[in-house]
């Protein structure tokens, strides 16, 4: 089946302390993206990567790293986390195209940070 | 810069009634248009996209929507809701010159019996 991954679902940590959130996807998709939803802002674009080992930031990527050793992971890096990082998580893929922006979306990962 | 408003962040609609949610869009560039739809717990998937030639695009469980030129409007329209149709929708642009992927703020449609 095709499908994006994320783990984990949900997450709750203390401001600090490092943590990963996990993102694969199994469709052989070049481009991979992060997206952040808050109540009102709709998504927002973290970072993306075209392909293996390209990654540009989007509209908020302070806070943030990712890397793209592999094509089918992505994952997001919050090296210090703080409370305003408080959101809902998506990882997202396509492959290039007129149509390269169908994105297929993973499941979601809620993170509260205290 | 492209930029995506949704005109409602909530629709209340009884069953069976007709819906539309609202997007209008501003671009210097052409664009390709889509909806996306959340529901609850889960991720977001494509409902339709409008790339070009008819203006009118017709997308999975019902949903239609127009694209308007001149208007600058992508408005998602269903002439009858079920229950199963509750969930947040999302409009979004994408510059046909390449760029990324600009979502609206999102509506949420409440279908009630």
């Amino acid at each position: 089946e095709a499908q994006v991954t994320q783990n984990p679902r949900y997450l709750i940590t203390v401001t600090g302390k490092k943590l990963t959130v996990t993102c694969s996807q199994n469709m052989n998709h070049e481009y991979m993206s992060w997206y952040r939803q808050d109540p009102g802002l709709g998504l927002r674009q973290i970072y993306y990567s075209m392909n293996v080992e390209v990654t540009d930031k989007g509209d908020v990527p302070e806070g943030y790293k990712v890397s793209r050793k592999e094509k089918r992971n992505f994952p997001l890096i919050l090296e210090s986390p703080s409370p305003n990082q408080t959101s809902l998580y998506f990882c997202a893929s396509s492959s290039p195209g007129p149509s390269s922006n169908e994105q297929y979306f993973g499941p979601g990962t809620r993170l509260t940070v205290t | 810069a492209q930029s995506v408003t949704q005109l409602d962040s909530q629709v209340p609609v009884f069953e069976e009634a007709p819906v539309e949610l609202r997007c209008n869009y501003s671009s210097s560039v052409s664009v390709y248009l889509f909806w996306y739809v959340q529901y609850p717990n889960q991720g977001l998937q494509l409902l339709l996209k409008y790339l070009s030639g008819s203006t009118l695009v017709k997308g999975i469980n019902g949903f239609e929507a127009e694209f308007n030129k001149s208007q600058t409007s992508f408005h998602l329209r269903k002439p009858s809701v079920h229950i199963s149709d509750t969930a947040e929708y999302f409009c979004a642009v994408y510059p046909n010159q390449g760029g990324k992927l600009i979502f609206g703020q999102g509506t949420e449609l409440s279908v009630k019996p």
